[in-house]
């Protein structure tokens, strides 16, 4: 079965610093998300792509952070100037176009800022 | 905005019984779709059934079915003979349906579910 690859699993970054976190969703998906959880709330929605353009993002998407689609296989969440509250699992998904189904999703980035 | 709300923080359930997770949502929307996702301790999110909110009969896949009333907006999960890799959050999700741009997944904040023997 397809699935959403995301890269590395977990991430150790000092506060400030610049992260970049990295998925390959199915091939054949066309809208891409990506989510966070901190830990033991529930999950958030960051933003979703489509068309090399941001389709939507929550209030949480500040200029601090960016994506990208930089070739034909990854999307990619970059995090600038890291705070101790961006500590979170991240989740990436895809979806197919207009199929309205449940995204697949990755299994995550787990991110932790000291 | 749409919000989603799981009020049960925790529910336990005994291997081979049934249990419910219960989620209500609010939305002005006509058409939409639910989800039940499963997050195990590996975290990853796991989609276990999706309802179309014009559809009138219940969605049902193998132990997994639930009870969608939308005009009480109610969207519960039923698992059936429970087995002990049920154990995981259960998270209840909600998107309208896409109208040509990427709709995203509301949650709500998730039902720990333990199985014991």
């Amino acid at each position: 079965e397809p699935e959403v690859t995301q890269t590395p699993s977990h991430q150790v970054t000092q506060m400030g610093q610049e992260v970049i976190l990295r998925c390959v969703p199915i091939s054949n998906h066309l809208y891409f998300y990506w989510y966070r959880q901190i830990l033991g709330q529930k999950v958030e929605f960051l933003v979703s792509f489509y068309n090399n353009e941001i389709s939507e993002k929550s209030e949480i998407f500040d200029d601090q952070f960016s994506v990208e689609r930089p070739d034909g296989s990854n999307f990619t969440l970059k995090i600038r100037s890291t705070k101790l509250e961006d500590s979170a699992m991240y989740f990436c998904a895809s979806s197919e176009q207009l199929a309205n189904y449940g995204y697949t999703f990755g299994s995550g980035t787990r991110l932790t800022v000291v | 905005a749409q919000t989603v709300t799981q009020s049960q923080p925790e529910m336990s359930v005994q291997e081979a019984e049934t249990v419910t997770l219960s989620c209500t949502y609010d939305t002005s929307e006509s058409d939409y779709y639910l989800f039940w996702y499963k997050q195990p301790p590996s975290r990853q999110m796991i989609l276990v059934i999706r309802q179309e909110a014009y559809k009138q009969q219940n969605a049902t896949e193998n132990r997994f079915s639930v009870n969608f009333q939308k005009a009480a907006k109610s969207f519960s999960l039923k698992i059936s003979d429970s087995q002990l890799g049920d154990a995981a959050m259960y998270f209840c999700a909600y998107r309208r349906r896409n109208t040509g741009t990427a709709s995203k997944l509301t949650f709500g904040t998730g039902t720990r579910l333990q199985v014991t023997l």
